[in-house]
């Protein structure tokens, strides 16, 4: 059974970085693209962005091009997202998820999440 | 962007009956070079993550219920629940994965009438 566990959320001010991490289990992690979603609170689903089996490739949704990295550590079964020039709507709830293939397959499964709060 | 627009935006069933959400999409998810459509349908149910139903439009992810069918093709897409049994009570989403930024329709809230 696919395990994804997400920490690192909290309450931060507007323009402060925060960093994510996914840490995964009972899969081969290094084999499979990885994704961050989001969920405002009371609101849909975000795509926020994916990076491949091997780290190479990365996209980005629109709303955080340019101030959102994600990266990944095979060695340690842990993905992240660096998220810096914060803003109150990063608000939500945001999701880790394992990708069916190394790039650009399907959400397959999901984290349980972690609160990010942006307030001043 | 592809923008995925669901309707209705709720609906309430009572249990035993059919709910349907259709889905469309702002241009074609169908691909020409293997002729699938790229379009998955999650459930969240409360304080839940979202969970995958359908993916490939019409396949039904390994351990979902039967009750639960995917159809449509090129813009229109429609997720069916034949039965519907309390535990289906929960917010449906489509989503596009064929053009990035992969995006979500606003979603679908299904309530027992």
């Amino acid at each position: 059974q696919v395990q994804l566990v997400e920490s690192g959320g909290g309450v931060v001010q507007p323009g402060r970085s925060l960093r994510l991490s996914c840490e995964a289990s009972r899969f081969a992690f290094s084999s499979y693209g990885m994704h961050w979603v989001r969920q405002a609170p009371g609101k849909g689903l975000e795509w926020v962005a994916v990076i491949s089996y091997d780290g190479r490739n990365k996209e980005y949704g629109d709303s955080v091009k340019g101030r959102f990295t994600i990266s990944r550590d095979n060695f340690k079964n842990t993905m992240y997202l660096q998220m810096d020039s914060l803003r109150v709507e990063d608000t939500g709830v945001y999701y880790c998820a394992k990708d069916s293939g190394r790039w650009l397959q399907l959400i397959h499964r999901w984290g349980q999440g972690t609160l990010v709060t942006v307030s001043s | 962007d592809i923008v995925m627009t669901q309707s209705p935006d709720s609906l309430a069933v009572s249990l035993g009956e059919r709910a349907t959400i259709n889905c469309k999409s702002s241009q074609s998810v169908l691909s020409s070079s293997n002729n699938n459509n790229y379009v998955a349908w999650f459930q969240q149910k409360p304080r839940q993550p979202p969970k995958l139903l359908i993916y490939w439009a019409a396949v039904r992810e390994s351990g979902v219920p039967d009750r639960f069918s995917g159809s449509g093709s090129g813009t229109d897409f429609t997720l069916t629940i034949s039965s519907l049994q309390a535990e289906d009570v929960a917010v449906y989403y489509c989503q596009q994965y064929y053009g990035i930024p992969w995006t979500f329709g606003q979603g679908t809230r299904v309530e027992i009438k």
